[in-house]
């Protein structure tokens, strides 16, 4: 089952701050969080496992509420490198059955940051 | 820093041709991957391999499709007969294990005409 990405688009000026959402109606494993610039490969940013996880590096980050149903990316003040198409990738395989080998992604956020 | 290499980066073939993309994952990855991203649209999950043998595979993945790592470094994906629907950028991808974050190679265009 697809997860829900929102906003589908966000536009910032350079210094700003984003979140961008991924929501599914049922518990996920993991929630894995990638960026693609156009025309290149998405790349892995950070995975988060466990109900209630928080983890970042620099000025990004993200978080796993409780319920696993929930994630959200913080982009806090932007830099014109953070301009990207944001996925996140869900595994959608029962808690109980240990996750699997596959994700499935959200369509996108697609974060443009000026000058 | 090791990265994933996709070749060709282009491939233009006709319909009912078959292609082979082939990728090389991080030497000591042990989990491969193909995804693909039709134009602008999300990245779709098409099968994973694991200890030599496909461990997932989606319903896009049909008879048509098959996956091969013949010499321990090389993973391949081959479509027997192509469709227009098949025109899409191909990603390889590899993980060191299951939770892992996955390093993507930088794609195989393909485009059915």
């Amino acid at each position: 089952q697809q997860p829900v990405q929102s906003p589908q688009a966000v536009i910032l000026r350079e210094g700003e701050d984003a979140v961008i959402n991924c929501s599914s109606s049922k518990a996920l494993y993991s929630v894995h969080w990638y960026r693609q610039k156009h025309g290149e490969a998405p790349v892995f940013l950070m995975i988060l496992l466990k109900g209630g996880e928080q983890k970042g590096h620099d000025k990004i980050s993200a978080s796993f509420n409780e319920k696993k149903q929930q994630s959200s990316l913080y982009l806090t003040a932007s830099q014109l490198s953070y301009s990207g198409t944001y996925f996140c990738g869900t595994d959608p395989q029962a808690i109980t059955q240990g996750g699997s080998e596959k994700l499935v992604f959200g369509k996108g956020t697609k974060l443009t940051v000026n000058p | 820093e090791p990265e994933v290499t996709q070749t060709p980066s282009h491939q233009v073939t006709q319909m009912g041709q078959e292609v082979i993309l082939r990728c090389v994952p991080i030497s000591n990855h042990l989990y491969f991957y193909w995804y693909r991203q039709i134009l602008g649209q999300k990245v779709e999950f098409l099968v994973s391999f694991y200890n030599n043998e496909i461990s997932e595979k989606s319903e896009i993945f049909d008879d048509q499709f098959s996956v091969e790592r013949p010499d321990g470094s090389n993973f391949t994906l081959k479509i027997r007969s192509t469709k227009l629907e098949d025109s899409a950028m191909y990603f390889c991808a590899s993980s060191g294990q299951v939770n892992y974050g996955y390093t993507f190679g930088s794609g195989t265009r393909l485009t059915v005409v």
